[in-house]
């Protein structure tokens, strides 16, 4: 079954306690992408990645690090996280021409609060 | 400075009736458009999309009417099921030339449909 898994799926954790969201995909997808949804202000880009070893900063990277050591995996790092990062974070991924790359598959999301 | 405008934040539609949904975009270079469809706990996932090369584009009952003078664009819903109860975002992205933008999400539309 073509998917994008997340983990951990919830997470609670204290504030600059450093940590890491995993993303993976098993459609050879190019492109990946994390976001964050919050009430009132819809999906917001913190970084994606056009390929393995390529990322770059989207709307919102302050306090966010990301890695993309292999074309399946793109897991997003806090490395000491805010209770403004508190948040429901997604994982996409998608091909990377064409419309197919606004053609995005997401994961199921991870709810993170920081306390 | 948001680029993709939605409206209205929330939607309550009886059983049958129709469902619309607008989004309004500033940047002219915008020449994408994809609908997503998102249910509790889930990811958000693609609906419909539709480039400015056309006016309408239908998919069962799901429908976009696009303006490419007033810069908008809308989703219309016919004939609205309880099973379409769904949050909605409008999206925005920028195809030609190659590069890597990514989606413009609108802030979403809490759509419920009452039996």
């Amino acid at each position: 079954e073509a998917q994008v898994t997340q983990n951990p799926r919830y997470l609670i954790t204290v504030t600059g306690k450093k940590l890491t969201v995993t993303c993976s995909q098993n459609m050879n997808h190019e492109y990946m992408s994390w976001y964050r949804q919050d009430p009132g202000l819809g999906l917001r880009q913190i970084y994606y990645s056009m390929n393995v070893e390529v990322t770059d900063k989207g709307d919102v990277p302050e306090g966010y690090k990301v890695s993309r050591k292999e074309k399946r995996n793109f897991p997003l790092i806090l490395e000491s996280p805010s209770p403004n990062q508190t948040s429901l974070y997604f994982c996409a991924s998608s091909y990377s021409t064409g419309t197919s790359r606004y053609e995005q598959y997401f994961g199921p999301g991870t709810r993170l609060t920081v306390t | 400075q948001q680029q993709v405008k939605q409206s209205p934040q929330s939607l309550i539609v009886q059983k049958g009736g129709i469902s619309i949904i607008n989004c309004a975009y500033e940047n002219t270079a915008f020449d994408y458009f994809p609908w997503y469809q998102q249910f509790p706990g889930k990811g958000p996932a693609l609906l419909i999309a539709i480039r400015p090369d056309v006016s309408e584009k239908k998919e069962g009952r799901f429908t976009i009417s696009f303006n490419k003078s007033a810069k908008q664009f809308s989703l219309h819903i016919m004939d609205s099921q309880p099973g379409d109860s769904a949050t909605y975002f409008c999206a925005a992205s920028r195809i030609s030339g190659g590069g890597a933008d990514g989606l413009t999400f609108g802030k979403g539309t809490h759509l419920i449909i009452q039996p």
